[in-house]
């Protein structure tokens, strides 16, 4: 299967830093994604990671460990804006980046 | 407007009914997908397309029918609608040359 487990719920304070981890368990392997959805929204790209290491964009940056099935998404700086929910989602090894998503976790930003 | 649409944004239906949901895209997207997020549960995925006239089941596509008839358009048809169907229902496409996935807007439907 593809279990992908990530904590259902965070609150941190505004400036602070928060990572957020995702676990996942899958039969094939070919890339790692985070996506930011707002209540109501749609979800929108975050980051992309396919080798293992950080990637860095800004205040936010993505780890990925393809050995221990382990990924995190870390938001520095944090703003009352970033609250919202954090979708972690693997693409198993399908060209078409066919997605297998975990359930989501809200974060919340307390001024 | 370019970009990813959906239609409408909002449906209510009776069980039994028939209803489609529209997804327009206007980057010629080759890929295009549908989803249904439903609380604890995440995004899942019903259908995919690869092409026109190319699609394909995904992890949950009991009760639901697609066609792409062109690349544009990617319709997802209830055919005889449940209240399990209840959810919130997101179209997405992708460059092949890429690798992230666009979402849009979303449409509500809700099954009484």
């Amino acid at each position: 299967g593809q279990n992908i487990d990530q904590p259902t719920e965070m609150t941190a304070t505004e400036g602070a830093i928060v990572q957020i981890n995702c676990t996942y368990q899958t039969s094939g392997f070919n890339g790692l994604f985070w996506y930011q959805q707002h209540a109501g929204e749609a979800p929108t790209f975050l980051s992309y990671n396919v080798l293992d290491g950080l990637e860095e964009k800004g205040r936010f940056s993505s780890f990925l460990s393809r050995s221990k099935g382990y990924s995190y998404l870390l938001l520095k700086e944090l703003q009352m804006k970033d609250s919202a929910s954090y979708l972690c989602a693997v693409n198993r090894g399908s060209t078409l980046g066919r997605l297998y998503f975990g359930r989501g976790t809200q974060l919340t930003v307390w001024p | 407007d370019a970009g990813i649409t959906q239609s409408p944004r909002y449906k209510i239906t009776e069980t039994g009914r028939q209803v489609t949901l529209m997804c327009h895209q206007t980057w010629s997207h080759s890929y295009m997908f549908w989803y249904r997020q439903d609380l604890g549960h995440g995004l899942r995925l019903i259908y995919y397309s690869a092409a026109a006239d190319i699609t394909d089941k995904g992890e949950v596509p009991d009760g639901y029918v697609v066609s792409r008839s062109k690349t544009e358009n990617f319709p997802l048809t209830l055919e005889s609608a449940t209240r399990s169907q209840t959810s919130v229902y997101f179209c997405a496409s992708r460059d092949p040359r890429g690798d992230e996935q666009y979402f849009g807007p979303g449409t509500r439907l809700t099954v009484t």
